[in-house]
Order: structure tokens, then C-alpha cells, then sequence
């Protein structure tokens, strides 16, 4: 069974510059999840999506990230733009809705802001 | 007060030696609770979730105390294998997503 698909694994960008990431999660797994990773820390979620609805974006910086689940199936995360303080490892999740404790991680982009 | 708190470590500890990770929480209200194992420079996998009554799961033990908001992950006869970063993770409030600590660092020597 293929995992969670991430894309690229590696971005550096310049500061002010756009950056997007991919996520495909696995198959049949209505909720996904994008979590930022600082170094020495644990994941931090940013926004959750039921389908195609963003049920949680609480946490989401509004002013330079969006994100997007057209079809309720692939993602992408935008920032726009970038500053250097974004430099983390974005990782997309995935989960089935009644097992929403055991979360399906790909390997993550580790975004690099110069 | 962080939602969920860690001692990062490093816990340095031969093969063979028993290792106990603590981790507290803020939220009282809290239902669902979760080790996860990060090896390094990869991705958080589930190691085991954590009841009420404590769990075993091979070598691994995981506790719960409610009235402490305190969760406890043992590791016995450590092995090379083990070293990873422990992430104690708990449902959020609405119990509709997870807040990950910072993890506890463990290395293995032989």
C-alpha cells in the first residue's frame, strides 16, 4: 500500500520568494493534516481538512499561507511569501475519520528560506 | 503553560538498560493520548496509543495518570534499534486533532 506522497523532499527558496508543497495521502483517507516541524520540535499542525472542507486552520498564518483540497483528495501549501523564520520541514498526514489518533505521515519538504 | 511538556533529553543509556520518558499535559479535558517514535530525519510513526489502565506492548509500557495530567512511555532491555526521538502527543480539546510535544531524545550505545 503506498503512503503518504510528498513532493519536492528538498526546496530552498529566498526570503520574500513563493514556495508550494504536494501532498497525496493515502488512499481513502478523508481527513488530512499539514504539520510544520521547527528543529528540536514536535509537529505543529496548521490547518486539517475533512474531504475537501478546512475544518481547523486556527493556526494557519493567513497573511502568507493558504492551502487548497480541490477534489478532497490531493493538497498543496503556499506561502507567499516566504520569510526567513518559514524555514521548518512541512509535513503533510493523513488518517481515516474514526481513527483520527493514528495519523499516516509522508516523509515531508524541509523548506530552506536563505 | 505548553499543552504538552518533555523533558528533551538526550538520554544516553547502554544496551540492556530500562528508560522511562515522563510528559505532562495542560489540557484537562484531554480523552486521547500517544507515543510516537521519529527516527532521525524522517517522519513520526504511532508507537502506541496510552489507556487509562496502563499498556504493554513487547518491551514498551505506557502509563496514564489523569489526576497528574502525566503520561509516562518505559522502554526494558534497550536495544541499537531504539534510538529515535519520543514524541508524547495528545488530542486537542475538541479531540479532532493532535498536539505533539517536543520529544525526548534517546541513544542507545553498546
Amino acid at each position: 500500500e503506498a503512503g503518504v506522497v510528498q513532493s519536492p523532499r528538498y526546496k530552498i527558496i529566498e526570503k520574500k520568494q513563493p514556495v508550494a508543497f504536494w501532498c497525496n495521502p493515502i488512499s481513502g483517507h478523508n481527513t488530512l493534516y499539514w504539520y510544520r516541524q521547527n528543529l528540536g520540535q514536535g509537529p505543529e499542525l496548521l490547518i486539517r481538512y475533512e474531504n475537501e472542507e478546512a475544518v481547523d486552520d486556527s493556526q494557519l498564518p493567513k497573511d502568507r499561507f493558504s492551502a487548497e483540497r480541490l477534489k478532497g483528495v490531493d493538497s498543496t501549501l503556499k506561502i507567499q511569501p516566504a520569510e526567513l523564520g518559514d524555514s521548518a520541514v512541512y509535513l503533510c498526514a493523513s488518517s481515516l475519520p474514526e481513527t483520527n489518533e493514528k495519523l499516516f505521515f509522508g516523509s515531508g519538504t524541509q523548506l530552506s528560506v536563505l | 503553560r505548553k499543552e504538552v511538556e518533555q523533558d528533551p533529553g538526550p538520554f544516553n543509556v547502554p544496551e540492556g538498560a530500562t528508560v522511562a520518558f515522563n510528559c505532562t499535559y495542560s489540557n484537562s479535558a484531554s480523552q486521547s493520548f500517544f507515543w510516537y517514535r521519529q527516527d532521525c530525519r524522517k517522519e513520526p510513526k504511532l508507537l502506541m496509543s496510552v489507556y487509562s489502565s496502563g499498556n504493554e506492548d513487547g518491551r514498551f509500557t505506557a502509563q496514564l495518570n489523569r489526576a497528574s495530567q502525566y503520561i509516562s512511555l518505559l522502554i526494558r532491555d534497550s536495544k541499537l534499534s531504539d534510538s529515535a526521538t519520543y514524541l508524547c502527543v495528545v488530542h486537542n480539546q475538541a479531540g479532532t486533532a493532535l498536539i505533539f510535544g517536543k520529544g525526548t531524545t534517546l541513544s542507545v550505545s553498546s
